[in-house]
């Protein structure tokens, strides 16, 4: 089945600054989508992205699908941003498969 | 526009008894999945359905577990005989249709086992 690797594990930061996480998958995808999960284990929606790049306020994604990997970009950042980031690929069946996700943690 | 329901949020059980989590998925949605997530993990997929139907399971254990998402009604992730491994997050997730739509994800429910 398709892999999914993501980089670096785990990151600790200083309120303020940049980061940015990656994710490489072994396969083509037809879905891609990157979570964030808070202390409270809420699983956030950030970005539904198979291709191309979107921004959402601090937070910005880019996927290029044809060389299979995704980044996700997280500017400015804030204690409120510490948690668990997650990439999830979707490949020939409607499955969702994460990677290990990222350790995030942010100090004041 | 209500988002993926579940509950309860957080579940104790002891050991030989059974436990019953339940998902409703976003309006307008017709595909459930169910995902699991133990201690210090990732999530990993269980099951995939549609109404009256299971259209995946290759992610669900063989004995004890099982899932229904019925003509009316929420899902269901049922777990016979609970044993302490099970002790874990249940995320269910809706979808819009098949081929690539964005899976939208409930609160989780924390399954205990003492």
């Amino acid at each position: 089945g398709i892999q999914v690797e993501q980089s670096p594990p785990d990151l600790i930061l200083q309120e303020g600054a940049n980061s940015t996480l990656r994710c490489n998958f072994s396969d083509s995808v037809n879905n891609l989508q990157w979570f964030h999960q808070n202390p409270w284990g809420q699983l956030i929606n950030l970005f539904y992205i198979p291709s191309g790049t979107k921004q959402n306020g601090r937070l910005s994604a880019t996927t290029v699908a044809t060389e299979r990997y995704s980044l996700l970009y997280i500017s400015s950042s804030q204690t409120t941003d510490s948690g668990v980031y997650f990439c999830a690929v979707q490949g020939g069946s409607e499955k969702l498969v994460f990677g290990k996700g990222m350790k995030l943690t942010v100090n004041p | 526009n209500a988002g993926v329901m579940q509950n309860p949020r957080h579940l104790v059980r002891r050991r030989g008894q059974e436990a019953r989590l339940r998902c409703s998925p976003m309006k307008g949605h017709s595909h459930v999945y169910w995902y699991r997530q133990l201690p210090e993990e990732g999530l990993k997929f269980m099951v995939y359905l549609q109404k009256e139907n299971i259209i995946d399971e290759s992610g669900m254990p063989k004995e004890r577990f099982s899932a229904e998402f019925p003509k009316e009604g929420p899902s269901i992730l049922r777990i016979q005989q609970v044993v302490r491994g099970d002790s874990a997050a249940y995320f269910c997730a809706s979808s819009r249709g098949t081929g690539g739509q964005p899976q939208h994800f409930g609160d989780g429910t924390r399954l205990s086992i003492l």
